[in-house]
């Protein structure tokens, strides 16, 4: 049972716009920043979006995060087949002193 | 550019312990928080252990609390995770992660290397 909620999988068309969301309380998304990652099949996690809201370097701008109280979101506009991937969310639980994840967000572009 | 190569997985027995390794290039090993995260066969990621860019600081998850532990050695640009009393649901890809600049304790994983796979089975 993971510290923060993602649902298990997500999908739409390609074109179309897709949200994943990431609850968890106030140990640790309510007081710490959220960051999001991309995982394709076989290959290790890549940073997608830090600090809540902000994209790394090469990062295109249809990846969008954000933050409200306890819960955060990814959105993924003009889908791709190519963003067919896991999707994970983490940040520090302040409460446990710990690094936490969401569960992660299998993403099918149909 | 950023390289983080860890080494040292394999097959090991439970109740056995290993070391792995994370060798870094590209950035100044020794100003950087850096973590072990770990990925179990088809499940997700769970983070494992961090340590301060000085070494004075580490935290553990739950999980391997008492029995792994986190180190590095900045004059080799290394990190460290010594894994004591391995048990079967260890078993999992170990990624080492480097934190964002200017970090104390936990910012994001800013790079990840390729992993390396740890099979506890007797």
């Amino acid at each position: 049972q993971s510290v923060l909620t993602q649902p298990p999988s997500v999908s739409a068309a390609p074109g179309q716009k897709v949200t994943i969301s990431c609850s968890g309380s106030s140990s640790n998304i309510g007081n710490n920043y959220v960051s999001w990652y991309q995982q394709l099949p076989g290959t290790a996690p890549k940073l997608l979006i830090y600090d809540n809201n902000k994209r790394p370097s090469g990062i295109p701008d249809r990846f969008s995060g954000s933050n409200s109280g306890t819960s955060a979101t990814l959105d993924i506009t003009g889908l791709q087949t190519g963003d067919e991937a896991d999707y994970y969310c983490g940040t520090w639980d302040s409460s446990l002193s710990a690094g936490v994840f969401g569960g992660g967000t299998k993403l099918t572009v149909l | 550019q950023v390289q983080l190569v860890e080494s040292g997985g394999g097959v090991v027995q439970p109740g056995r312990s290993l070391r792995l390794s994370c060798a870094a290039s590209g950035f100044t090993f020794s100003s950087h928080v850096m973590h072990w995260v770990r990925q179990a066969p088809g499940k997700g990621l769970e983070w494992v252990a961090v340590i301060s860019y000085d070494g004075s600081n580490k935290y553990y998850a739950d999980s391997v609390k008492g029995r792994f532990t986190i180190s590095r050695d900045n004059s080799k640009n290394t990190l460290y995770l010594q894994m004591n009393s391995l048990r079967a649901e260890d078993t999992a890809v170990y990624y080492c992660a480097k934190d964002a600049p200017l970090i104390t304790i936990f910012g994001y994983f800013q790079h990840w290397g390729q992993g390396t796979l740890v099979t506890v089975s007797s």
